[in-house]
Formats: C-alpha cells, structure tokens, sequence
C-alpha cells in the first residue's frame, strides 16, 4: 500500500500570500489529520477530518482551514501568512477510532 | 483540556543500554488512548507503541515496553539494549474518543556508539 503523501515537499512563500497544501492518505483510510510542527511549540493539532467532514478543531485561527473531497484527499489552506506560520505541516491518516495515524514527510513551509 | 508533558527535552544514552522516557498527561476522561511516536531525523513519524486505557497489562513491542501507571496519569517508554537507529524525536500523546490527538513536546533521545 502506498503510503501517506503530501504536496509541495518545501514551499517558500511572503507574508500576506496564501498557500494550499495537499494530503493524500492512505487508500481506505477515511480521517485525515493536520499538525503543524514548530521547534519550540512542539506538534499541534490543527483540525481532523473524516468523510468529508471537519470533526475536530484545534487552537489556531480562522486563516487555517481545510477540507475533505470525497475521495479522502485534504487539503489546508493558509490565508494572510504570517512570518510565525513558517513550520513543518504534517498530515495523518488513519481508520478512525483512535487507531494508529500513519503520517506522511510534510510540507515545509517557509514564508519569508 | 487534556494536556501531555515530557519533562526531558533531550537525552543521550551509550549503545546497548537501557532508557527510559518519561510522559505524564492530564484528562477526565476514563477511556483513552496514549501513544508513544518516534520522529528519526528528517524521516517520517512512525507508530511505536500504543496503550488502551482500559487494559491493565503494558504494551510491549520488541525493545520497546511502557510503563502505564494510570491512577498516577504516567505512561514512560522503556528502550531496552538501544541501538544507532533509536536516535530520534520521541512524542507521546494522548488521544480520546473523538480521535483528536494531543501530542507532547518531544524528548531528543541521542543513542551514542
């Protein structure tokens, strides 16, 4: 089974423009999970969605959003970026019911 | 809120030895899940271990064994006879029913030759 993807591996971008990440999980895997990485905020949940359907939410602002086509595949959208937005953004797949999240390489954002 | 600590931001043990990670979290809830990730440098995340609440026995995989000790809100990570490929970012998190998954800052373990 081909594992997690995601797309763009790096990205470089300048405060105000918006960007656009892409996830594909795992085939039969229905919750797609999004976390942003920092050196010094450590791994923090974004949102969580599955069937289509945003069921989670973390702390982060209105800017972070997300969504869920029917096949599975997410994307997560960054508006207005900020310098502070410049992270490692990792996507989890997973089955649901807190099974094990497979996650894929990331995307390395950096906003300029 | 449900909350995870790692209170050792980074180790460094000699191959072969023995170490252990510490995790505490916090919840209300009586039936969750822990887990305990490994990050190897700039590879992908991977699964190492994980916990049900309501079983009482310790997880185990290989080397890697926990600690769960839930009256306490403790779940520490034991690698046993460590090797080279150990080295990595160590998470531990903490997920309930609704999936959502809280991590905690991680532990830099560094296993020298």
């Amino acid at each position: 089974k081909a594992g997690v993807t995601q797309t763009p591996r790096y990205l470089i971008k300048t405060r105000g423009q918006q960007v656009t990440l892409s996830c594909s999980p795992i085939s039969g895997h229905r919750s797609v999970s999004w976390y942003q990485q920092t050196p010094g905020q450590g791994l923090q949940f974004l949102f969580e969605y599955f069937s289509e359907t945003q069921r989670n939410k973390g702390n982060f602002p209105g800017r972070f959003s997300g969504r869920q086509f029917s096949n599975s595949r997410s994307e997560m959208n960054v508006s207005t970026l900020e310098l502070g937005d410049s992270a490692l953004y990792l996507c989890a797949s997973s089955l649901g019911s807190s099974t094990e999240q497979f996650f894929g390489p990331g995307t390395r954002l950096t906003v300029l | 809120a449900q909350t995870v600590t790692q209170s050792q931001p980074e180790m460094s043990v000699q191959e072969a030895e023995t170490v252990t990670l510490s995790c505490t979290y916090d919840t209300s809830e009586s039936n969750y899940y822990l887990f305990w990730y490994k990050q190897p440098p700039s590879r992908q995340m991977i699964l190492v271990i994980r916990q049900e609440a309501y079983k009482q026995q310790n997880a185990t995989e290989n080397r890697f064994s926990v600690n769960f000790q839930k009256a306490a809100k403790s779940f520490s990570l034991k690698i046993s006879d460590s090797q080279l490929g150990d080295t990595a970012m160590y998470f531990c998190a903490f997920s309930d029913r609704d999936d959502k998954i809280i991590f905690g800052k991680g532990t830099r373990l560094h296993i020298l030759p």
